[in-house]
């Protein structure tokens, strides 16, 4: 591994169903973030960790949850996914440091019916 | 409410310079950072200000000035390989990231 990795790299859903989406960080970095990519919107923050064992809440966090169990994995789920989690997500890191630049992942296409 | 300006799509001629254009209030700044995109693909760092001026990197550059809250980025002999979006964030006061909604630049032969 290196640098970040997502899985699945694209899906389709049925509406009401369960769905998580993985991330896996292999540069150590402390902070960790997931992202919605909508056409015509800048990226919108959903959740982010700081730190392993601590989450917070970003600007559209409603419907998903996420967990920091340990410093390189962040998985977002969707507990009952509705058409309007249509998107692409994206995951990123950084090391909470300095410029703390913010280094993404390739990114979910997910698609709800 | 926060805000970052950008312009939805230029065009450009190949060995060309563009200057792409940022625009933002915020609640507090921490930084100001632009990213590139790929049709399909991650967004890729490019540069930080966080103080007023220049900042040169090969054929890109950024410029910031802090109280005019503008920003913007110049990209000088433009290759087709340029063709993409790019990404304008500031970090706020709660030091997060807040995204515009990105420039298209489309660059022709």
């Amino acid at each position: 591994i290196a640098g970040i990795t997502q899985a699945p790299t694209s899906q389709i859903l049925a509406a009401g169903r369960r769905m998580t989406l993985r991330c896996t960080q292999d540069m150590r970095h402390n902070a960790m973030y997931w992202y919605r990519q909508d056409l015509g919107l800048g990226l919108r923050l959903i959740h982010y960790s700081n730190t392993a064992g601590t989450t917070g809440k970003g600007e559209v966090p409603d419907g998903y949850s996420v967990s920091r169990a340990n410093t390189d994995d962040f998985p977002l789920t969707l507990a009952s996914a509705v058409p309007s989690q249509t998107s692409v997500y994206f995951c990123a890191s950084s090391d909470g440091q300095g410029e703390d630049t913010q280094y993404f992942g390739p990114g979910t296409r997910l698609t709800v019916l | 409410g926060q805000n970052i300006d950008q312009p939805t799509e230029m065009t450009a001629t190949e060995g060309a310079i563009v200057q792409i254009n940022c625009t933002y209030q915020t609640s507090g700044f921490n930084g100001l950072f632009w990213y590139q995109q790929h049709a399909g693909e991650a967004p890729t760092f490019l540069s930080y200000n966080v103080l007023d001026g220049l900042e040169e990197k090969g054929r890109f550059s950024s410029f910031l000035s802090r109280s005019k809250g503008y920003s913007y980025l110049l990209l000088k002999e433009l290759q087709m390989k340029d063709s993409a979006s790019y990404l304008c964030a500031v970090r706020d006061s709660n030091y997060q990231l807040i995204w515009g909604a990105g420039t298209k630049l489309i660059i022709k032969p």
